[in-house]
């Protein structure tokens, strides 16, 4: 079936270093790939997303990548900061008709001061 | 604008007890989600809605779980009985047209 994998399972910078986590899809059809932030005892919510008709997207200090021939993609934090400190989760969609949303196991990120 | 409210916030319940969840959308949003998240991993589909009308609940465990959207707005989720795996907390999340799901704060059910 339809799979998300993601890695690492944890993660731990110094405040100001950069932070890279990878995920890789399994089903060809999906088009949309949105990364969500969770912090503790709250839902999470979605920090940035790529459509597949495009191999970068930049947003001030986050951005994400996609290979889609590899079915890869990447979310990466520059200039890490403390309120970084999160569950990352990416997922990957098809937006025609569906849109029902694999999510990947997460990643704990600790920036630390 | 408000947000995914979702309630209660926590339950604490003795297994073979029924529970049951409730969710309101984001006003205008046709499509809702119940989400299960196990401690440590993703969420996990459990049934999609396009108003009221449920168009996939091929993960949700039917003999134990039901689901209802009645008016195409909010939704309530149904445990009966619940069982120990079961403890986990339940997310609703809702979207309009574009891609972007909108999450609540989910409800942690701890089943003793």
């Amino acid at each position: 079936g339809e799979n998300v994998e993601q890695h690492p399972s944890t993660l731990s910078v110094q405040e100001g270093d950069s932070a890279v986590i990878k995920c890789t899809y399994s089903d060809s059809a999906s088009n949309y790939f949105p990364w969500y932030k969770q912090e503790l005892g709250k839902g999470p919510q979605l920090i940035i997303d790529i459509r597949s008709n495009v191999g970068e997207k930049k947003d001030q200090r986050i951005a994400v990548t996609l290979n889609k021939t590899a079915k890869h993609f990447s979310l990466h934090i520059t200039e890490t900061q403390p309120e970084d400190s999160a569950v990352y989760f990416c997922a990957a969609s098809q937006t025609s008709g569906t849109y029902k949303y694999i999510f990947g196991t997460g990643t704990r990120l600790k920036v630390l001061a | 604008e408000a947000g995914v409210v979702q309630s209660p916030r926590y339950k604490i319940i003795e297994k073979k007890q029924p529970v049951a969840f409730w969710c309101n959308p984001i006003s205008g949003h046709n499509t809702l989600y119940w989400y299960r998240q196990n401690l440590g991993q993703g969420p996990e589909l459990l049934i999609r809605y396009e108003n009221e009308e449920a168009v996939d609940d091929s993960q949700l465990p039917k003999d134990r779980f039901s689901a209802e959207r009645l008016k195409g707005v909010d939704s309530t989720l149904k445990i009966q009985p619940a069982e120990l795996g079961d403890s986990a907390v339940y997310l609703c999340a809702s979207r309009s047209g574009g891609g972007e799901l909108f999450f609540g704060e989910g409800s942690r059910l701890t089943v003793l």
